[in-house]
């Protein structure tokens, strides 16, 4: 069974830094991109940060790029997003999601783990 | 590329039709996904490339669609059906999600 499982979520401060870590089982992690997701109290979803099955691309958005990076260990089947500089509108649940290769949808998803910026 | 989602709720009844529309600021062939999100759950793929039904999808859902307008069609409504629904791009980065549309089932 495939499985995502986010952590590393907390409260932090303005200007604060966090690592998200992403568990993934239950298939061959090495031979999927990897995408992170997040979502704002009440909000709709936005798409953050990709990285290619290698690690070797990745992509950020626009709200991010600079701040945030995203990493991973095939070897330990694990997906990373550290950000830096945090502010308040970061404060969100993120999500790790499968990217598959046909129409390139994203096909299974983590609970998520949430990331407040407070003062 | 912005996608726009319409309307962005609605409210129908059990046994009913509804039709969600979702439009690209430009053209992405059927490089689109539909996604269903319950409150407090992580969002489920419904249809991909714009048309084809994700595995264990109810045949209820279907999406049609190319270029710059795309639409999820949900017949027959069942109560499980109260959920929110995305549409999300996939022809270049940054893959850019509709703002949602809320359906209520009375």
């Amino acid at each position: 069974e495939v499985q995502l499982v986010e952590s590393g979520g907390a409260l932090v401060h303005p200007g604060g830094s966090l690592r998200l870590s992403c568990a993934a089982s239950g298939f061959r992690f090495s031979n999927y991109d990897m995408n992170w997701v997040r979502q704002a109290p009440g909000k709709g979803l936005e798409w953050v940060s990709f990285i290619s099955d290698s690690g070797s691309t990745t992509y950020f958005a626009d709200s991010v790029r600079g701040r945030f990076t995203v990493s991973r260990d095939n070897a330990r089947n694990s997906l990373f997003l550290q950000m830096e500089s945090l502010r308040a509108d970061d404060t969100a649940i993120y999500y790790c999601a499968r990217e598959v290769v046909v129409g390139r949808p994203f096909d299974y998803w983590g609970p998520g783990t949430l990331v407040t910026v407070s003062s | 590329i912005q996608m726009t989602q319409s309307p962005s709720s609605l409210s129908a009844f059990v046994g009913d039709g509804v039709t969600i529309t979702c439009r690209a600021s430009q053209g992405i062939s059927s490089a689109l996904a539909w996604y269903q999100q319950e409150p407090g759950r992580a969002p489920k793929l419904l249809v991909y490339s714009a048309s084809i039904l994700q595995s264990g999808v109810p045949s209820r859902f279907s999406g049609t669609g190319s270029g710059t307008d795309f639409s999820l069609t949900i017949s027959s409504l069942q109560p499980d059906d109260s959920a929110t629904y995305y549409c999300q791009q996939l022809n270049s980065y940054p893959y850019t999600f509709g703002q949602g549309t809320k359906l209520e089932i009375k």
